[in-house]
């Protein structure tokens, strides 16, 4: 079946530290793939997304490279704020999967000052 | 614009009850999903509307169900409510049935506590 793992939280940085949150997707097809975050209290929105291998997603300061050969997905980001303090969710669908989204667990970031 | 609204917010119910759960898309949006969201946990996908029609159903049981009505709001029911269905239930819409192409937007959820 189709799977998305990430890495345990929660995430303590400092402000303006470097951020990488790991991601590593099975899928039976070819997937797009897909960050989103939540805030306290919010709905999911979408952060970045890429549909095909190689292909760097990027938003906000935040990005992540499809790797097909290594199946991974990781989010980074240079320099983090505390406004980005929120969990964040690795997601996959499969071509033809209509809108079935398929998440990972999510890894909480606390950015302190 | 207004974004997926859902009603209620919080709600909370006793074993074996029933819960009816609401979702309006965004404007335009044709597309309904909902998933489940149980603490801790990523959101699981429990059923995707579009057009009035079922385009997918998630590993649920049949104690859920929901319909698309004509102007695009959703219905999602749960029937003989267990504990462990407390959990907050997301609605997502989108334009078409085709994520790739289009981006799902997400409303608050619901909070559905079962005691």
């Amino acid at each position: 079946g189709n799977s998305v793992t990430q890495m345990e939280g929660p995430v303590t940085l400092s402000e303006e530290a470097f951020l990488t949150i790991n991601c590593t997707y099975t899928a039976t097809g070819y997937p797009s793939l897909f960050w989103y975050v939540q805030y306290p209290g919010e709905g999911l929105q979408l952060l970045l997304k890429a549909t095909k291998a190689d292909d760097k997603g990027s938003n906000k300061g935040f990005e992540a490279t499809y790797r097909k050969e290594t199946t991974s997905f990781h989010l980074e980001k240079g320099s983090v704020q505390v406004s980005d303090s929120a969990v964040y969710f690795c997601a996959l669908i499969l071509t033809g999967g209509g809108n079935k989204l398929t998440f990972g667990t999510g890894t909480q970031l606390k950015v302190e000052l | 614009d207004a974004g997926v609204t859902q009603s209620p917010t919080h709600l909370i119910k006793t074993r074996g009850q029933h819960v009816t759960l609401r979702c309006s898309p965004i404007s335009g949006h044709k597309s309904v999903s909902w998933y489940q969201q149980v603490l801790g946990q990523g959101p699981q996908f429990i059923f995707q509307y579009y057009e009035k029609e079922e385009r997918g159903r998630g590993n649920f049981p049949d104690r859920f169900s929901a319909r698309q009505f004509p102007n695009y709001s959703s219905e999602l029911n749960v029937n003989a409510l267990l504990l462990g269905d407390s959990a907050l239930y997301l609605c997502a819409s989108s334009l078409s049935a085709v994520q790739s192409l289009y981006e799902q937007y997400f409303g608050p959820g619901t909070r559905l506590t079962v005691t």
